[in-house]
């Protein structure tokens, strides 16, 4: 079956530690996303892709890195320069861009110790 | 450059009907509609396109005020599945990414 998997689900940090999510889609899309989500403050943009080595900032890029080295992945890095990394993070990729329907993934909780 | 979605939360009883409205101080191209339960991913509902369309999917549609840059989403005769968090999402021309209002919780009881 064709979708979206993000691992790990669940994912505890230590303050000063980088951790790498994980998000792969079979789907064939070139457009990739991350979003964050946090209660009362709906979904916010980190970084999107929409082609293999290319990517840009969303609303709040800082404190994390992406890469785009194959269609099918675009992993996010929380840096330890990330303040207030403990949040519930969501991958979406889409055919076309933002006009098409976004396939979200189950997400991944991070909690920072 | 976040849309505004109001209201924040609504409660129903099952068979009645909502209205969630999403604003923009920008020129949209595009409005999309999730709706997210507990614990789960968010699910694509529609998707309006400049030009003032309506759409529907079953007892669910949706309006698009391009020149007012505003949204509604309409849930009629709600059923308890309806229940959980919508969200819109906006399209600003040029800019391919969507960007998301705060969500309303729609509770509906038997």
């Amino acid at each position: 079956d064709g979708g979206i998997t993000q691992s790990p689900k669940y994912l505890f940090r230590k303050e000063g530690q980088n951790v790498t999510l994980s998000c792969e889609q079979n789907l064939n899309h070139d457009a990739m996303y991350w979003y964050r989500q946090d209660p009362g403050q709906g979904l916010r943009l980190i970084y999107y892709s929409q082609i293999v080595n290319d990517f840009q900032k969303g609303d709040i890029a800082e404190g994390y890195s992406v890469s785009r080295e194959k269609k099918e992945s675009f992993p996010l890095t929380v840096t330890s320069a990330q303040k207030n990394p403990t949040a519930f993070y969501l991958c979406a990729s889409s055919i076309v861009g933002a006009a098409g329907e976004l396939f979200f993934g189950e997400g991944s909780r991070l909690t920072v110790l | 450059q976040q849309p505004v979605q109001s209201p924040q939360a609504v409660i129903l009883r099952e068979g009645e009907d909502a209205v969630i409205n999403c604003s923009s101080s920008k020129a949209l191209y595009s409005v999309h509609w999730y709706r997210q339960k507990h614990g789960e991913a968010p699910v694509f509902l529609m998707i309006l396109l400049k030009g003032g369309e309506q759409k529907g999917h079953e007892k669910i549609s949706a309006s698009f005020n391009e020149k007012k840059q505003q949204s509604s989403l309409y849930l009629t005769a709600s059923q308890l599945s309806y229940s959980g968090t919508y969200f819109c999402g906006t399209e600003i021309p040029s800019y391919g990414k969507l960007t998301f209002g705060q969500g309303t919780i729609l509770t509906v009881h038997p």
